[in-house]
């Protein structure tokens, strides 16, 4: 069975300063898709992030990237420059077929 | 964000009442799912609509009852619920399955949260 593992239930960042999220994920296949999602106290949950499998290059999206190792099956979330929005709990994911799968979730605090 | 719409926001339930869960998504996509949210665990998938037809149901009790009327509305009915379904309950929607067969991102509503009492 597909499982998303995020060992760190809670971090903490000063602003300014550089995070990162660990996701590691189990599986057997070759070809799925990988994401972050930001869930703020509003609660509604938004996309940050996402990686298609067959792709070597790490994604990146202004201040968020990842490290995407697939043969450790690892997918961690590097944020630059933390500002105090980005406080919230983050969600690795992981995508095959109609399933989707998600990690229990890394509870962000920022610094000020 | 605007783009998924679930109502009510926040719901109290004795475990004989019957009741309903809406949602809309205005983003043309022709995926929808149920989640249910828990505290201290992983979100669980529920049911998979795509083009209104369910395609996948997570061993579901039947006291959660799904429907899908068209691409942009999905129900989750409720009756005779148990404490422990007590949760947050989103609702997402996806464009259909990519061409490598995954589903894509999804867009997420603000969620309905459920006591039942």
């Amino acid at each position: 069975a597909q499982t998303v593992t995020q060992s760190q239930p809670e971090m903490s960042v000063q602003e300014a300063e550089t995070v990162t999220l660990s996701c590691t994920y189990d599986t057997s296949e070759s070809d799925y898709y990988l994401f972050w999602y930001k869930q703020p106290p509003s609660r509604q949950m938004i996309l940050v992030i996402r990686q298609e499998a067959y792709k070597q290059q790490n994604a990146t999206e202004n201040r968020f990237s990842v490290n995407f190792q697939k043969a450790a099956k690892s997918f961690s979330l590097k944020i630059s420059d933390s500002q105090l929005g980005d406080a919230a709990m983050y969600f690795c994911a992981y995508s095959f077929g109609n399933q989707f799968y998600f990690g229990t979730g890394t509870s962000l605090t920022v610094i000020p | 964000e605007t783009g998924v719409t679930q109502t009510p926001r926040h719901l109290v339930m004795g475990m004989t009442n019957k009741k309903s869960l809406k949602c809309e998504q205005h983003l043309g996509h022709n995926a929808m799912y149920w989640y249910k949210q828990s505290a201290k665990k992983p979100l669980e998938l529920m049911f998979v609509y795509s083009l209104e037809e369910r395609v996948e149901n997570n061993s579901v009790p039947s006291r959660f009852s799904p429907e899908c009327p068209n691409s942009s509305h999905l129900f989750l009915h409720l009756h005779t619920l148990q404490p422990e379904d007590s949760a947050l309950y989103l609702c997402a929607s996806s464009p259909l399955l990519s061409t490598s067969g995954h589903t894509d991102t999804q867009y997420f509503g603000p969620g309905t949260r459920l006591t039942v009492l």
